[in-house]
C-alpha cells in the first residue's frame, strides 16, 4: 500500500495569514496518463469530509481560490491563503493513483 | 442537489453481521462508481472499497476483503456494505461517497461491543 505522511501546522494560525500543509507519498502518484492522483479534503468539526482539490491542483466545484494545491511525484502541498474561521478543521490528503486509496493521518488547523 | 443517506448502523456484538445502506438522490446513480470510507473514533480515515457503476467490478482494502462486501441496486439507487464477523476495530463512522469522492453522505456510526 502507498503510505501517505502529512506534516503538522504551527497552530494556532492567525486569521488572515497563510498556512501550508505538506503531504508525502511513499511512491510516485504520477499515472501513465501523466496526471498526478492526489486529493485534498477538509473535514470541519461535526461534518463529513469535503473534497478541495484533485489531480494535485484542480479545485473542486465551489471551492475558494484561497485553496491551492501543488506538488509532483511524491511531495505535495496545500496552501490556504488569508485563513478564515471557516477553514478550521482537519485536512487529509489521499492518493488515488492505485488501490487501495490510502489517506494521510490528517493535519489539524486551528485559528487564533 | 446530491444526497447520500446512510443507514443501518448501531451497536453490534463481535462476530455478528451488519448491512449498511446508502440511498442516493439528485444524480443518475447508475452512472457513477461509488465507494465506502470509514473513520475511526481517533479520526483515522480508511478506504474500504468501491464498486463500478454497473456493479460488475469491485475493489477492496486487502485487510477487509474477506469480511466486507460492497454491492448496489441501481433500480433503487442504493449502495450497500455487508459486514461480517465484525470486530471491535470495525467501530467507526461509515461514509458512502459518489464518484471520485466528490460527494459524501453524513455518515453512519457502527459500534462493535459486547
Amino acid at each position: 500500500d502507498i503510505v501517505m505522511t502529512q506534516g503538522a501546522l504551527p497552530n494556532p494560525v492567525p486569521s488572515g495569514e497563510s498556512a501550508s500543509i505538506t503531504c508525502r507519498s511513499s511512491k510516485s502518484l504520477v499515472y501513465k496518463d501523466g496526471k498526478t492522483y492526489l486529493n485534498w479534503f477538509l473535514q470541519r468539526p461535526g461534518q463529513s469530509p469535503q473534497l478541495l482539490t484533485y489531480w494535485t491542483s484542480t479545485r473542486a466545484s465551489g471551492v475558494s481560490e484561497r485553496f491551492s494545491g501543488s506538488g509532483s511525484g511524491t511531495y505535495f502541498t496545500l496552501k490556504i491563503s488569508r485563513v478564515r474561521a471557516e477553514d478550521a478543521g482537519v485536512y487529509y490528503c489521499q492518493q488515488v493513483r492505485e488501490y487501495p486509496h490510502t489517506f494521510g493521518a490528517g493535519t489539524k488547523l486551528e485559528l487564533k | 442537489e446530491v444526497q447520500l443517506v446512510e443507514s443501518g448502523g448501531g451497536l453490534v456484538q463481535p462476530g455478528a453481521s451488519l448491512k449498511l445502506s446508502c440511498v442516493a438522490s439528485g444524480f443518475t446513480f447508475s452512472d457513477y462508481w461509488m465507494s465506502w470510507v470509514r473513520q475511526t473514533p481517533g479520526k483515522t480515515m480508511e478506504w474500504i472499497g468501491d464498486i463500478k457503476y454497473d456493479g460488475s467490478y469491485t475493489n477492496y482494502a486487502p485487510s477487509l476483503k474477506n469480511r466486507f462486501t460492497i454491492s448496489r441496486d441501481n433500480a433503487k439507487s442504493t449502495l450497500y456494505l455487508q459486514m461480517s464477523n465484525v470486530r471491535s476495530e470495525d467501530t467507526a463512522t461509515y461514509y458512502c461517497t459518489k464518484g471520485s469522492y466528490i460527494d459524501w453522505g453524513q455518515g453512519v456510526m457502527v459500534t462493535v461491543s459486547s
